[in-house]
């Protein structure tokens, strides 16, 4: 296991249509994370799964939104209508629960929107 | 305002200089992480600190729970430190990360 996967890396799309980015955690970690970066900012928080079951979201996500993790491994971001100010690194992260909260992130998901 | 203030946010250095960033927090946690993103957005855990102190190499993280701070330091700085430095602190039942807005850092051979 290589680490932390996302898939693309970079996705360019008009303002108004879908796009979903996929995380491939490391393996054994059962609680994955979403987070949203821009430009000169750290990253934050969108929402995390234990598992399967979806814990907690921001409320910087709104109803445009969506994620899955449905079998407990990788997770899927969907952002629907995409607007411009939807433009932004999506990083996705791992960990383990019974670990003391290391954090491993992948390499992250550019998106532009035009 | 952000639970977590990093300071400075840009900080430039001579090879070879001495270099302290500081992290304060406003609110209770279980732990302090110290991260290191590079140009094209891959980030990577330097330290994890609940109390006191870790060194890694040139790299040293210290933290004051009661004061509710941390630093890192990096001593004998390389232009290779050339990141943007994040501190991350831990909170809440889901283990929930909470990013400062990162120091960036040039050093100039």
């Amino acid at each position: 296991d290589t680490g932390v996967s996302q898939d693309p890396r970079h996705k360019i799309t008009k303002r108004g249509q879908n796009v979903t980015f996929r995380c491939d955690p490391i393996s054994e970690h059962n609680r994955l994370y979403w987070y949203r970066q821009t430009l000169g900012q750290g990253p934050e928080f969108l929402t995390y799964f234990q598992n399967e079951a979806q814990l907690e979201k921001s409320r910087l996500l709104s109803d445009r939104f969506s994620a899955e993790r449905p079998k407990g491994s990788f997770s899927t971001l969907e952002i629907q209508r995409t607007e411009q100010g939807d433009s932004a690194m999506y990083l996705c992260a791992s960990s383990h629960a019974l670990s003391t909260g290391e954090l491993f992130f992948g390499e992250g998901s550019r998106l532009t929107v035009l | 305002k952000n639970e977590v203030e990093q300071s400075p946010q840009n900080l430039t250095a001579q090879e070879g200089e001495f270099i302290t960033i500081n992290c304060s927090y406003s609110v209770g946690i279980s732990a302090l992480h110290w991260l290191q993103q590079h140009p094209g957005g891959g980030i990577v855990s330097l330290f994890m600190l609940s109390s006191g102190k870790k060194k890694h190499g040139r790299l040293i993280a210290t933290i004051n729970i009661q004061e509710k701070h941390s630093s890192l330091h990096i001593t004998a700085s390389h232009p290779r430190d050339s990141a943007v430095y994040i501190c991350a602190v831990v909170r809440g039942a889901g283990n929930q990360f909470y990013f400062g807005t990162g120091t960036s850092l040039t050093v100039i051979p």
